[in-house]
């Protein structure tokens, strides 16, 4: 099984929908991340999380909220979709070695 | 603020060619440097990374050299498969950054045999 795992893998919605993509780890780590990566503009940080009690905004996060429910389980939400949030998201967690580990992502298409 | 600017793809490359991918960065103080691997339909991996001037990381014939006088952590392999086509990212971790890293916008890279 993978260190990290999101679900869902693909998701398709229309504007307006609220939509939850959940993310769980067995690293064991207490930082978590979610990025959003778009072509040609990188990856784009979120949301992170040092603990359960512990959010932070990253550059993006407009339009977004996170909860995370227990040391390995983070999600991301966005309460009412739009088009321009099409993109590919990845959920990520690190020890203190800097190392990301990532998820396989989740595509998900705004209509 | 910090940011990393790293060469536009494709880049298309014959098997066996010599890959260089450009990367500086902008940052202040003594940033970590890393680059990350993606390949179709899978998250990024880390591929390799140095932390201080002048180190050198390497791993699966791929190195890159910190250089703090240039900014820069160009990516070097000297004979390409087909299995490293990707997209490469060239990321840095700032010293007062708390464990977030700061990605370029990646190089598709397309080895043909």
């Amino acid at each position: 099984d993978a260190d990290v795992t999101q679900t869902p893998r693909n998701r398709i919605t229309k504007t307006g929908k609220r939509i939850m993509l959940e993310c769980s780890q067995t690293k064991g780590h207490d930082r978590m991340y979610w990025y959003r990566q778009d072509p040609g503009l990188g990856l784009r940080l979120i949301y992170y999380s040092f603990d359960v009690k512990d959010i932070n905004k990253g550059e993006i996060s407009d339009g977004y909220s996170v909860s995370r429910q227990a040391q390995a389980k983070f999600s991301l939400s966005l309460e009412s979709a739009i088009p321009n949030q099409t993109a590919l998201y990845f959920c990520a967690t690190t020890a203190y070695t800097g190392e990301l580990f990532f998820g396989e992502g989740s595509r998900l298409t705004v209509l | 603020g910090n940011s990393v600017t790293q060469m536009e793809g494709p880049v298309t490359l014959s098997e066996e060619a010599f890959l260089t991918i450009n990367c500086t960065y902008t940052a202040t103080g003594y940033p970590s440097l890393f680059w990350y691997v993606q390949y179709p339909g899978e998250g990024l991996q880390l591929l390799l990374k140095a932390t201080k001037a002048d180190d050198k990381g390497s791993n699966k014939g791929f190195e890159a050299t910190y250089r703090k006088e240039t900014t820069s952590f160009h990516l070097e392999k000297g004979s390409v498969q087909v299995s490293d086509s990707a997209v490469y990212f060239c990321a840095l971790r700032a010293t007062d950054s708390w464990g977030k890293l700061q990605f370029g916008a990646g190089t598709q890279v397309v080895v043909t045999p």
